[in-house]
């Protein structure tokens, strides 16, 4: 079953707004994990956060989770058009490496 | 470049034909992957290798047969493959430990005629 699910599916905004983007899932993790896709390409690690923490910082990604909410937040400050592409959350149970991925927030940003 | 690399990078076949797709990595990790992502779907694990040794299958269909040689290599072999098959086939590679995160190759971009 799926256990992360990114919300919105679809984001536009223009250069130098922020993006944020939503990941819901079901059951306890480990850790959570956010990914970047360029269009048919492969997927670039982005940011780790462990369960027993509730911010994390990279640059000009802000990362956010609540466990109790099953729920984690990630937030592009200042937005680039290099910025556009599909965003997704993955979660692991603590099952070696294993990861279980959502569908992804597609962000469009224009100049 | 991630360290993990694929090929071929397009393919396409007809469904009484044989292929095989290629990832190797160049990291030293100990587990590989093979994932599916098709159209408007999440990533579909398909097989997990640790150390050479297969410790998942993810109820895949017998016409997708994986091997691993060693730990830098992993095969995806195909054959009798269905137009639903079509898909990004997403190779990727991590340390094996939970806090690990997955180094992904640029993807085979299979086409089922």
């Amino acid at each position: 079953s799926q256990q992360g699910e990114e919300d919105p599916q679809a984001l536009s905004i223009q250069e130098g707004e922020n993006a944020t983007m939503n990941c819901s899932y079901k059951t306890s993790i480990n850790n959570l994990q956010w990914y970047r896709q360029n269009s048919g390409r492969g997927l670039v690690h982005l940011i780790l956060i462990r369960s027993n923490e509730r911010e994390k910082h990279s640059g000009r990604l802000r990362v956010t989770l609540d466990t109790s909410k099953k729920s984690s937040s990630l937030l592009i400050t200042a937005s680039r058009a290099a910025d556009t592409a599909s965003y997704f959350c993955a979660t692991n149970t603590g099952t070696a490496s294993k990861l279980t991925f959502g569908t992804g927030t597609r962000l469009q940003v224009t100049l | 470049e991630t360290g993990v690399t694929q090929t071929p990078r397009h393919l396409v076949m007809g469904m009484t034909n044989k292929k095989s797709l290629k990832c190797e990595q160049h990291l030293g990790h100990n587990a590989m992957y093979w994932y599916k992502q098709s159209a408007k779907k999440p990533l579909e694990l398909m097989f997990v290798y640790n150390f050479k040794e297969q410790t998942e299958n993810n109820s895949v269909p017998s016409r997708f047969s994986p091997e691993c040689p060693n730990s830098s290599h992993l095969f995806l072999h195909l054959h009798t493959l269905q137009p639903e098959d079509s898909a990004l086939y997403l190779c990727a590679s991590t340390r094996g430990t939970a806090d690990s995160e997955q180094f992904f190759g640029p993807g085979t971009r299979l086409t089922v005629l």
